[in-house]
């Protein structure tokens, strides 16, 4: 089983439309939880942090389940310019190194 | 520049060849990692530096693979006996220490390794 799990995609969504991607991760111990976004060809980049209580950035809201292991990304009127793969990334208590998922592809469409 | 700097950008190399891929990290960075990326796949940890000592090696596929940071600084990532399935993007990373709520890493632009 893969420590950090997302559905690969791709959504097609129109502008405007509210997208919700999940992540799953094995890692009970894991102690902190971001977001990345990768452009096509391109470096990931962090997007947000994951905060235990929910935290929202803009049109991007980022929530943590810790007793289902589930991590969650929304993101609101979409614009052209989120088309991109999202990165579910998590850190495990005593490691300094990240984990990242496999990614979930987003196409936003006019 | 300010950002992570890596080179080659790409190489093309043939199997059983030996290979060395450059990163240059922001400066003041502490913290360095490797991380490899396939196609469809997210970024794959291989190595993690503080300073100048590896402080992880466990994602390091096996001993073909071997990094260095001599000064603390710039790293270089060996790879010995080329084979096919080593094909992939190689991202080098650096930030600060890791903590609870830090986990900014910047990213190079990768090199691109193609085995033939």
């Amino acid at each position: 089983r893969k420590e950090v799990e997302q559905d690969p995609g791709p959504f097609n969504v129109p502008e405007g439309a509210t997208v919700a991607f999940n992540c799953t991760y094995s890692n009970s111990a894991s102690q902190s939880f971001f977001w990345y976004r990768q452009d096509c060809r391109k470096e990931p980049k962090l997007l947000m942090s994951v905060y235990s209580s929910g935290n929202e950035d803009g049109r991007f809201t980022a929530q943590l389940n810790r007793a289902s292991q589930y991590i969650s990304l929304l993101i609101r009127d979409s614009k052209l310019s989120d088309s991109a793969t999202y990165l579910c990334v998590v850190n495990e208590a005593g490691r300094r190194a990240l984990t990242f998922g496999s990614g979930t592809r987003l196409q936003v469409q006019p | 520049g300010a950002g992570v700097s890596q080179t080659p950008s790409n190489k093309v190399t043939e199997k059983g060849k030996y290979v060395e891929l450059r990163c240059d990290p922001i400066s003041g960075h502490t913290a360095l990692y490797w991380y490899r990326q396939s196609l469809g796949q997210g970024p794959e940890f291989l190595i993690y530096f503080q300073g100048t000592g590896a402080a992880d090696d466990s994602g390091l596929p096996n001993d073909r693979f071997f990094a260095v940071r001599p000064e603390g600084s710039v790293s270089t990532l060996k790879i010995q006996r080329t084979e096919r399935g080593d094909s992939a993007v190689y991202l080098c990373a650096s930030g600060f220490r890791l903590s609870a709520n830090t986990g900014e890493l910047f990213f190079g632009e990768g090199s691109r390794l193609t085995v033939l």
